[in-house]
């Protein structure tokens, strides 16, 4: 499968608790980023990185929120002390460089804070 | 599996009739602009795009149209299939390639 990968897939949590996910973008794609999706939502972008640089974070990305991308290959999220709100599918995307608007995303994952 | 968009504006067609898809974009700046369907369960995937020095783009039976003058999007599938049931996005670009702004989603139901 050549396409973007994330795991888990589904995640169940308590309230409080931390929770890393992964991403694998598509092989030699040089951009990836993360968006959040709540349901009956279009995704809203979170962050970016070009290479192992994050170079732009949104305004939804609190302070309880890192993303990581340490090789400029597979990327890191995780959610310290999550809350309710947390609940949602995080989706990551990637893109090839000289084609930065073509975004290609991943099955994402689901995340419940109970 | 979960569905995506339960309260989504909808869009019944017949089998076989096209269908047209609507969204309306709000950065005037924008400059590339993005057809995504989501299946339940699944990452949002990649139909078809446009630039907005371009005002018309056809693909495997589906095309897009750019009004640049009303800010507006429109997504035609042709023949449409029970395949082609999902929730529809259409997402602008004003960044360099940064990020995506997603419009809210229709869902799209083909009736047999």
């Amino acid at each position: 499968d050549t396409g973007v990968s994330q795991n888990p897939r589904h995640k169940i949590t308590k309230r409080g608790q931390n929770v890393t996910f992964r991403c694998d973008p598509i092989s030699e794609h040089n951009r990836l980023y993360w968006y959040r999706q709540t349901l009956g939502q279009g995704p809203e972008f979170l962050t970016y990185f070009q290479n192992e640089a994050q170079l732009e974070k949104s305004r939804l990305l609190s302070d309880r929120f890192s993303a990581e991308r340490p090789k400029g290959s597979f990327s890191t999220l995780e959610i310290q002390r999550t809350e309710q709100g947390d609940s949602a599918m995080y989706l990551c995307a990637s893109s090839p460089q000289g084609g930065e608007y073509e975004q290609y995303f991943g099955p994402g994952t689901r995340l419940t804070v109970t | 599996g979960e569905s995506v968009g339960l309260h989504l504006p909808t869009l019944s067609v017949q089998e076989g009739d096209n269908s047209i898809i609507n969204c309306a974009y709000s950065n005037s700046a924008s400059d590339y602009f993005i057809w995504y369907k989501q299946e339940s369960g699944k990452g949002p995937q990649f139909i078809i795009d446009i630039r907005s020095n371009m005002d018309k783009r056809q693909g495997q039976r589906v095309t897009v149209l750019l009004n640049k003058t009303v800010k507006h999007l429109s997504l035609q599938i042709a023949a449409t299939q029970p395949g082609d049931s999902a929730v529809y996005f259409c997402a602008e670009n004003n960044n360099a390639g940064n990020m995506l702004t997603f419009g809210g989603g229709t869902r799209l139901m083909v009736k047999p």
